[in-house]
């Protein structure tokens, strides 16, 4: 049973402190979506990838976010230095690209920045 | 506008009950819709794709109304097992998914 598997499952941190998500996507999946999740602002698209490229990184703040896919198999997303306002729940996402596309979610990082 | 607009609940229904969710969507050019759940503290999972002549699955029915860019999802003979959170979902184009901030059910015994 393919799945998205995301670490840390939760993270506890200081402000000012970096911090970094992974992503591994299913395997064969050419999309990557990173997305947060907060109870005001609901599910956010912050940025994805087709093929390992950036497509749209629209959604992040681009001065202490980045996001990369260094490889087919890991995405990465970076907060430096990061803010209590950062705290949320991230998603990684990976599907196949089509306009009918399904989505599948990873777990989550539970982010707190104290 | 918002993007995706859905009714955020909580709708409480007792087991059996029929309940009905509705949401809007305001870009006339997307292109695909769908229906996801999400449970307390996990990730979000898709329920179902939405398609212009509705369909249905088991207990689930969607439909859409392109014209009225209304998207509805119908739950027959809840159970507990249904309360979550449903989130619907608009795809506007390039693969990239708007989600709603869904609606909460709760299905009490």
């Amino acid at each position: 049973d393919a799945r998205v598997t995301q670490t840390p499952r939760d993270k506890v941190t200081e402000m000012g402190q970096e911090v970094t998500m992974r992503c591994q996507p299913i395997l064969g999946h050419n999309t990557v979506f990173w997305y947060r999740q907060t109870m005001m602002q609901g599910l956010e698209l912050l940025a994805y990838f087709r093929n390992r490229a950036p497509l749209d990184d629209s959604g992040m703040p681009k001065d202490r976010f980045s996001a990369e896919m260094p490889d087919a198999t890991l995405a990465t997303l970076k907060i430096q230095p990061s803010e209590p306002r950062d705290s949320a729940v991230y998603f990684c996402a990976s599907g196949t690209g089509t306009v009918t596309d399904t989505q599948y979610f990873g777990p989550g990082t539970r982010l707190t920045v104290l | 506008r918002k993007e995706v607009e859905q009714d955020p609940g909580p709708f409480n229904v007792p087991e059996g009950a029929t309940v009905a969710f509705n949401c809007t969507y305001s870009n006339s050019a997307s292109q695909s819709f769908f229906w996801y759940r999400q449970d307390c503290r996990k990730e979000p999972k898709l329920l179902m794709s939405v398609y212009s002549s509705g369909n249905e699955d088991g207990r689930f029915t969607a439909q859409l109304n392109r014209a009225s860019q209304y998207i509805s999802l119908l739950i027959r003979d809840s159970k507990l097992s249904d309360s979550a959170t449903y989130l619907c979902v608009v795809n506007r184009g390039y693969s990239t998914l708007t989600f709603g901030k869904g609606t909460m059910l709760l299905v009490s015994p």
